[in-house]
């Protein structure tokens, strides 16, 4: 097993900017679920894929935005960053969501 | 919707001794419930899961936990933490109801457990 890989580990940007996020799932996983965890918080549900659908989303704006591959990674696209979208982002993957998801060690957003 | 309460934010704890570490929740149907632990600058580990059956389950490192139906809640439990038990620790659940939509965890906002030597 890979395990689930995230990239960058770091990523400073400006406000207004867009950011990409990658992440590759582990081996044999089909669904892919990505989470933003603020500093000192619980991570929080931005969306999940399942076959390349997406098929669950959290309360965030549009602005957030991802992909899944056939392959099974991912992508999230955030667009105009605002200062509070600095946070840890983790992906999570998974072949039955109730034998619980495998992360990543997330990507560290910071917003200038 | 569901909702995850961790009332503890941190716990400081001297190393042999026992731990408890508090998780009550709040949901409309029925709800799976989930241990996660989060080491220093790296992602979440699954510690242990209730689905169904026994409400005693025991997860990796020695942690168990009872899952409290009457009570919501689901308490994880150690009768002698080590230095390497430091960490944060998130309770989590999901809805049993299963839909074209899928499911996603809903998680506390942590417990960090700090064991002093």
């Amino acid at each position: 097993e890979t395990g689930v890989t995230q990239s960058p580990t770091h990523l400073i940007k400006t406000r207004g900017q867009q950011v990409t996020l990658r992440c590759s799932s582990q081996s044999g996983h089909n669904t892919v679920s990505w989470y933003q965890q603020a500093l000192g918080q619980g991570p929080q549900f931005i969306f999940q894929y399942y076959r390349e659908e997406e098929n669950g989303r959290g309360n965030f704006p549009p602005r957030f935005s991802g992909l899944q591959f056939p392959n099974y990674s991912s992508e999230l696209n955030v667009n105009a960053l605002e200062l509070d979208d600095s946070a840890l982002y983790l992906c999570a993957s998974s072949f039955a969501v109730l034998d619980g998801y495998t992360f990543g060690s997330g990507t560290r957003l910071t917003v200038v | 919707a569901q909702s995850v309460t961790q009332l503890d934010s941190q716990v400081p704890v001297f190393e042999e001794a026992p731990v408890e570490l508090r998780c009550n929740y709040s949901s409309s149907v029925s709800v799976y419930l989930f241990w996660y632990v989060q080491y220093p600058n790296q992602g979440l580990q699954l510690l242990l899961k209730y689905l169904s059956g026994s409400t005693l389950v025991k997860g990796i490192n020695g942690f168990e936990a009872e899952f409290n139906k009457s009570q919501t809640s689901f308490h994880l439990r150690k009768p002698s933490v080590h230095i390497s038990d430091t960490a944060e620790y998130f309770c989590a659940v999901i809805s049993s109801i299963t839909d074209n939509y899928g499911q996603n965890f809903v998680f506390g906002p942590g417990t960090r457990l700090s064991v002093l030597p």
